[in-house]
């Protein structure tokens, strides 16, 4: 039962556009969204997070929007650079737990020039 | 800054042998984590550490042990390989007990059960 689903596996953005990834999820539950990105041969590194009691959290380029009703969040990259193409993860906690995290299957990301 | 440690980057073995992973992080996080990754599934939890010698299943133990001698170390455990446990393993260690805890992982290591 996948509780965190990132639908769309993989996405490609001209540089300087925006990039939008997207996230579902089906617990009213979680309490901390988080997401991470992901080179080739590397660990997972932290973004950007967003608690349940937000709508928007906001840092540089990156931006996360949270729609509690809709169960959906997204991740805005803007302007897309080059440097930004790598696999993103959507993860989540739970108020019962807020050690775990649960994570979605990822959304690879290609900014071409 | 902060770091996590595995010991392997690549690592090949055989049907049947016993596979050890180790973890180091320098943090003194309470807390550390083996994932998995594979491709269209993302990371899974396998095993969840929240303090020395203890250990919890995360959501797909099976096949898979850990010990947690010292604090800083983490050590994942393949009894008996087996193909199916080709993948991608991710070592992450946190904080307790925070909400929005990040999470830091080491590079992986990529392991081949032939």
């Amino acid at each position: 039962d996948q509780q965190v689903k990132q639908n769309s596996p993989s996405l490609s953005v001209q540089e300087g556009r925006i990039s939008i990834l997207n996230c579902d999820y089906t617990n009213s539950m979680f309490d901390y969204f988080l997401w991470y990105k992901k080179y080739p041969a590397e660990g997972p590194t932290f973004l950007i997070s967003i608690s349940s009691i937000k709508d928007k959290n906001e840092d540089g380029r990156f931006t996360v929007f949270l729609n509690k009703s809709a169960k959906h969040l997204s991740l805005h990259i803007v302007p897309s650079q080059p440097g930004d193409s790598a696999v993103y993860f959507c993860a989540a906690t739970l108020w019962s737990n807020t050690d775990k995290l649960i994570f979605g299957t990822g959304t690879r990301l290609q900014v071409f020039p | 800054d902060v770091k996590v440690t595995q010991s392997s980057r690549y690592l090949v073995k055989r049907t049947g042998e016993k596979v050890f992973l180790e973890c180091v992080q320098d943090m003194d996080h309470e807390n550390m984590f083996w994932y998995r990754q594979d491709p269209g599934l993302g990371l899974r939890l396998i095993y969840f550490s929240y303090d020395v010698k203890m250990k919890e299943k995360g959501d797909i133990p099976e096949g898979y042990s850990v010990s947690r001698e010292k604090k800083e170390r983490f050590s994942l455990i393949l009894e008996s390989a087996s193909t199916n446990q080709t993948s991608m393993y991710l070592c992450a260690s946190s904080l307790p007990g925070t909400s929005g805890n990040e999470q830091f992982f080491g590079p992986g290591t990529r392991l081949t059960v032939l």
